[in-house]
């Protein structure tokens, strides 16, 4: 389909690992963003790129997490060290550009840490 | 960062129209008001979104009033295919802050 596609959509690690959860946006889309879901919870800011750079990383909860959009398309958001307290769905979302509120999310990647 | 307000959770009956209303006081000038649905395991998908007075699309309606501290979703007709979470946004674009939403059940 011609949606925001994220992979994995699941996810179990052991405490302590590295994680990788990839997002391809919708093709053309200039802008990107990262959210984290806890259950029961709205969705959480973490970063935004506008093409291949971060212009926002202000809700990355600390230095175990980082993202990259190397070439303005795919973005990977990578954990390293995982703790139990990362567990939670991950949401990639993308815009045509940045000056929209219209986001398109994809369905999530959902991360469980034992 | 202004903070938003919603009822925790609402009951409507099919057939109803729907009006969920969010308090945001502290809404900033450059702020726009934006709609989000979620259904369970899906991501939030975009409702509606307005800077002031009234905007309809083909599913929905919101109303600002004039001083912009709150606004109403309206929803006409609910059917149960609408049970799901509204989150109400409030924020400049790549700025937006999700709540904890309203979490709407339509009843036969």
């Amino acid at each position: 389909g011609a949606g925001v596609s994220q992979t994995p959509s699941n996810k179990v690690t052991e405490k302590g690992k590295y994680v990788e959860l990839r997002c391809d946006p919708i093709s053309g889309h200039t802008a990107l963003y990262w959210y984290r879901q806890s259950l029961g919870q709205g969705p959480e800011f973490l970063i935004y790129f506008q093409g291949t750079g971060a212009a926002d990383d202000s809700g990355l909860p600390n230095d175990r997490f980082f993202a990259v959009r190397p070439e303005g398309s795919v973005s990977t958001l990578k954990i390293q060290r995982t703790e139990r307290g990362d567990s939670a769905v991950y949401l990639c979302a993308s815009s045509l550009t940045a000056n929209t509120g219209e986001l398109f999310f994809g369905e999530g990647s959902r991360l469980t840490v034992l | 960062l202004a903070k938003t307000t919603q009822p925790i959770s609402m009951d409507s009956y099919e057939g109803q129209e729907v009006n969920i209303t969010c308090s945001h006081n502290n809404i900033a000038t450059n702020d726009y008001i934006t709609w989000y649905q979620q259904f369970p395991s899906q991501g939030p998908r975009f409702i509606i979104q307005g800077y002031k007075t009234k905007v309809t699309n083909e599913v929905a309606s919101l109303f600002i009033p004039a001083d912009r501290k709150s606004s109403t979703l309206s929803l006409p007709r609910v059917s149960l295919s609408d049970t799901a979470v509204y989150y109400c946004l409030v924020g400049e674009f790549n700025k937006f802050y999700f709540g904890s939403g309203t979490k709407l059940n339509v009843k036969p």
